[in-house]
């Protein structure tokens, strides 16, 4: 199993600012995703977490939105910036320890933008 | 690109009853498929894995089926509980090492 820590839990951001939202596993994992879940939809990779390198970015997320850190095997940054109402979602912070098995998930950002 | 459908209607069963949940999806046969389980206010919980190779999967009170002919996936509760109400994600391979979701059936076992 995989014990991943995000932080904060929850926050209310004015239009036009930035919230960083941080992910710690217990232990070193070689794949970490970000997902967005919008309220009653399902959940959609944003980009892979790459250690040391870009983060590697789906269809429709860029990097100057959402820029990703991954300063080593254990922990993530994801920013969502330049806040605007539609920004409002769950972001989730995952690992995958081996390859074609389960995700495991943090307990997710719920953030609102005012 | 492959889609996944799961119904968008809440399930609502009564205690003790088997739940059913489905899952279609439109292009590909995957390797494999998962099905997730997810609270409110909480991250995905992993429940099952099922190959394309296997027709059918238990543990514990959960079974799922997949049937590649028909590009869906079972998913059942048995003797469910009012604990079981949540809602269930299914998530197919949708690259290297990605996985891609449906957006969730919502069930509720009333005692």
């Amino acid at each position: 199993s995989a014990v991943i820590s995000q932080k904060p839990s929850r926050d209310i951001c004015q239009r036009g600012t930035s919230l960083t939202i941080q992910c710690q596993v217990d232990s070193q994992v070689t794949m970490m995703f970000w997902y967005r879940q919008q309220p009653g939809q399902s959940l959609t990779l944003i980009a892979t977490a790459n250690q040391g390198s870009e983060a590697t970015y789906e269809s429709g997320f860029v990097i100057d939105k959402f820029p990703i850190s991954r300063p080593n095997l254990t922990f993530s940054t994801l920013t969502v910036s330049n806040l605007s109402p539609e920004d409002s979602s769950i972001y989730l912070c995952s690992v995958l320890r081996a390859i074609n098995e389960k995700l495991f998930f943090g307990s997710g950002t719920q953030l609102s933008v005012l | 690109s492959q889609k996944i459908e799961q119904n968008s209607e809440a399930l609502n069963i009564q205690e003790g009853k088997t739940a059913t949940l489905t899952c279609n999806y439109t292009n590909y046969s995957p390797a494999y498929l998962q099905w997730y389980r997810q609270d409110p206010g909480r991250g995905p919980v992993f429940l099952l894995l099922i190959r394309e190779n296997e027709k059918e999967k238990r543990k514990e009170r959960l079974k799922v089926t997949f049937d590649t002919t028909l590009k869906q996936s079972l998913f059942h509760i048995t003797a469910s509980q009012p604990a079981d109400s949540a809602t269930y994600l299914c998530a197919l391979p949708g690259g290297y090492n990605k996985l891609i979701f449906g957006a969730g059936t919502r069930l509720a076992v009333h005692p």
